[in-house]
This record gives C-alpha cells, sequence and structure tokens, in this order.
C-alpha cells in the first residue's frame, strides 16, 4: 500500500524568508503523481503544486518550487519569499496514475511570523 | 465558477442516525470523490462516482454509501452514526478523460459532522 509520511507536525517561519516542508512517499509503482495542497482555516483545500513522477524536471508555481528525488521517494515543498497568507496547513499527497485514490499525508502546519 | 459547493456546512447527529451530506461539483467536472478528514489527520479516501457509479472505494464499511445523480451532483449517506465518524467531510470534483488520469481535483469546503 503507498503510504505518504510528512515528517514535520509544524514549521515556523519568518515573512519574506524561505522555508521547506518534507515528504516522504512509499510506493512500487513507477508512474504516478505528487501534490502539495494547502489547506487555510477555510477549510478549502487548494492544490499549490504538481509533480508528474515521469518528469525529470522539478515543478515551480511562483514562490514554490519542489525537490523531486524520485529514487528517494522524497517530494519537498520550497516556499520563498514567504508571506503571511502562507500561513496553512499543508498536505503532501499521492495519486497512482489509473487509480482513483489519493493518499494524503498528516500534514504541516505552517506559521508564518510577522 | 461556483467552484465545488458542499452542504450542509456544519451538521450535529446523535449516534445510531442516519445523516446524508451533498455535493456539487464544480462546472464540466464529471467525477466526485469524497474524503473524511477526522481531526489533526490527512483525509482520506471514501470512494468516487463517475457516470453515475462508484468506481472505486477506500477502506470504509457498507455504513458509507453514495449516490451520483445525472448533473453529476452527488450524496454521501452514511448509516448507523458512531462516534468516530465525526469528522471533516470532503467532496473533491474532476474531469475525468479515457485512458488518462483524472486532472486536478478541486475540493469542497467541506461539511463538519459532530456525532453526540
Amino acid at each position: 500500500a503507498q503510504t505518504v509520511t510528512q515528517s514535520q507536525p509544524e514549521m515556523s517561519v519568518q515573512e519574506a524568508e524561505t522555508v521547506t516542508l518534507s515528504c516522504t512517499y512509499d510506493t512500487s509503482e513507477s508512474d504516478y503523481y505528487l501534490f502539495w495542497y494547502k489547506q487555510p482555516p477555510s477549510r478549502q483545500m487548494i492544490l499549490v503544486i504538481r509533480q508528474e513522477a515521469y518528469k525529470q524536471q522539478n515543478a515551480t508555481e511562483n514562490r514554490f518550487s519542489v525537490n523531486f528525488q524520485k529514487a528517494a521517494k522524497s517530494f519537498s515543498l520550497k516556499i520563498s519569499d514567504s508571506q503571511l497568507g502562507d500561513a496553512a496547513m499543508y498536505f503532501c499527497a499521492y495519486y497512482r496514475y489509473n487509480n482513483n485514490d489519493m493518499r494524503f499525508g498528516a500534514g504541516t502546519r505552517l506559521t508564518v511570523k510577522p | 465558477d461556483a467552484g465545488v459547493t458542499q452542504s450542509p456546512t456544519h451538521l450535529i447527529k446523535t449516534r445510531g442516525q442516519q445523516v446524508t451530506l451533498r455535493c456539487s461539483p464544480k462546472s464540466g467536472h464529471d467525477t466526485v470523490s469524497w474524503y473524511q478528514q477526522a481531526l489533526g489527520q490527512g483525509p482520506q479516501f471514501i470512494f468516487q462516482y463517475y457516470e453515475e457509479e462508484e468506481r472505486q472505494r477506500g477502506n470504509f464499511p457498507d455504513r458509507f454509501s453514495g449516490h451520483q445523480f445525472p448533473n453529476y451532483s452527488s450524496e454521501l449517506n452514511v448509516n448507523a452514526l458512531l462516534l468516530g465518524d465525526s469528522a471533516l467531510y470532503l467532496c473533491a470534483s474532476s474531469l475525468a478523460r479515457q485512458g488518462f488520469m483524472n486532472t486536478e481535483a478541486f475540493f469542497g469546503q467541506g461539511t463538519r459532522l459532530t456525532v453526540v
């Protein structure tokens, strides 16, 4: 079974600084997708960034980028120039190709200090 | 575009009762997935509906059932409620493409169910 582990229950960053959230996963598959979702107090899960496993290039979306290490099964999220609005729960998620079951980690609560 | 809408936003039920939660997918989406998010945990997949049929199911008992209507909206039903069913229930919609995985899933704001 595929599992997703987020080893940092809480992280804190100073506004305008950079923070990295960690995620590891376990799978025997070669085709899959990885996601980072943000869940603010409004509870709605918002997609931050997506990575296709077959792509070697790390995904980037504005201030958000990932470090995808397929062999190590690691998928970390880097947030640059942190803003107060980045404060939220962040979930790492795994989605196997042709499967419909997205697996989530337990989440990391990010606090941004002004 | 209203996005994914869920109703109600909050609900309190008594143990043993039955509950129905509703989800309207994002315009143009045809697939609805339901997740249970217990306090302090990540969402867990309950099941997915496509073309009015349950396409896949997670590790949840038969007390959890669902339905998808021709307009792609969906309901989640939970019978014989237990205290442990208290959670945030999230609905996600996406667009299925034959031969490809679902595209990005858009989530609703969830229904907070409290069982007392």
